[in-house]
């Protein structure tokens, strides 16, 4: 099955600085990479996706990238803000199943 | 906005109980599924249904059954529980046939067995 893998675990940044997660898959079938936010006591909330025939999304602060023959993909966070401050997953998919990655746990410093 | 609904919050249970766990969507969607979230270890499928009575493994569904008997509502079942079943459970669902979408979740049942 599906394999991904996300680094960092724990990433802290100053109020204003960029953020970048990154993840990798190992099923060269997946073709539907999403983003999630979850906040402290919340269900976690799609922030934004990209499909395999595109290496590139953005939605205002957040950007996201894909390397289709690298099997890699990254979250880009600009000019972060407090409300920033969550835990957020990458997740592969290519059927009917997601898989996550661990987690990446993002403070944002004031 | 489509809505899942896990039907507790919280709960607690004992050693060796049969623990019901409900999710009910409202929006019509064919694909239901269960995850288990522990920290560390990301979210995990347990199983994850594609229409009424039909249901799949995922990675994880040691100790666990699932129900679908309609096709609002998908139950996940821990038979006989244990302490390594203390988690986080979110339920999920999407349409058919737009799986390229992303979840929608439920609000999370945090369970401990004790």
């Amino acid at each position: 099955g599906e394999n991904v893998e996300q680094h960092p675990s724990t990433l802290s940044v100053q109020e204003g600085d960029s953020a970048v997660i990154k993840c990798t898959y190992s099923d060269s079938a997946s073709n539907y990479f999403p983003w999630y936010k979850q906040e402290l006591g919340k269900r976690p909330q799609l922030i934004i996706d990209i499909r395999s025939n595109v290496g590139e999304k953005k939605d205002q602060r957040i950007a996201v990238t894909l390397n289709k023959t690298a099997k890699h993909f990254s979250l880009h966070i600009t000019e972060t803000q407090p409300e920033d401050s969550a835990v957020y997953f990458c997740a592969a998919r290519g059927d009917y199943k997601l898989s996550f990655g661990a987690g990446t746990t993002v403070t944002v410093r004031a | 906005d489509v809505k899942v609904t896990q039907s507790s919050r919280y709960l607690v249970k004992r050693t060796g109980e049969k623990v019901f766990l409900e999710c009910v969507q409202d929006m019509d969607h064919e694909n239901m599924f269960w995850y288990r979230q522990d920290p560390g270890l990301g979210l995990r499928l347990i199983y994850f249904s594609y229409d009424v009575k039909m249901k799949e493994k995922g990675d994880i569904p040691e100790g666990y059954s699932v129900s679908r008997e309609k096709k609002e509502r998908f139950s996940l079942i821990l038979e006989s529980a244990s302490t390594n079943q203390t988690s986080m459970y979110l339920c999920a669902s999407i349409p058919y046939p737009d799986r390229a979408r992303g979840y929608t979740f439920g609000s999370g049942t945090r369970l401990t067995v004790v």
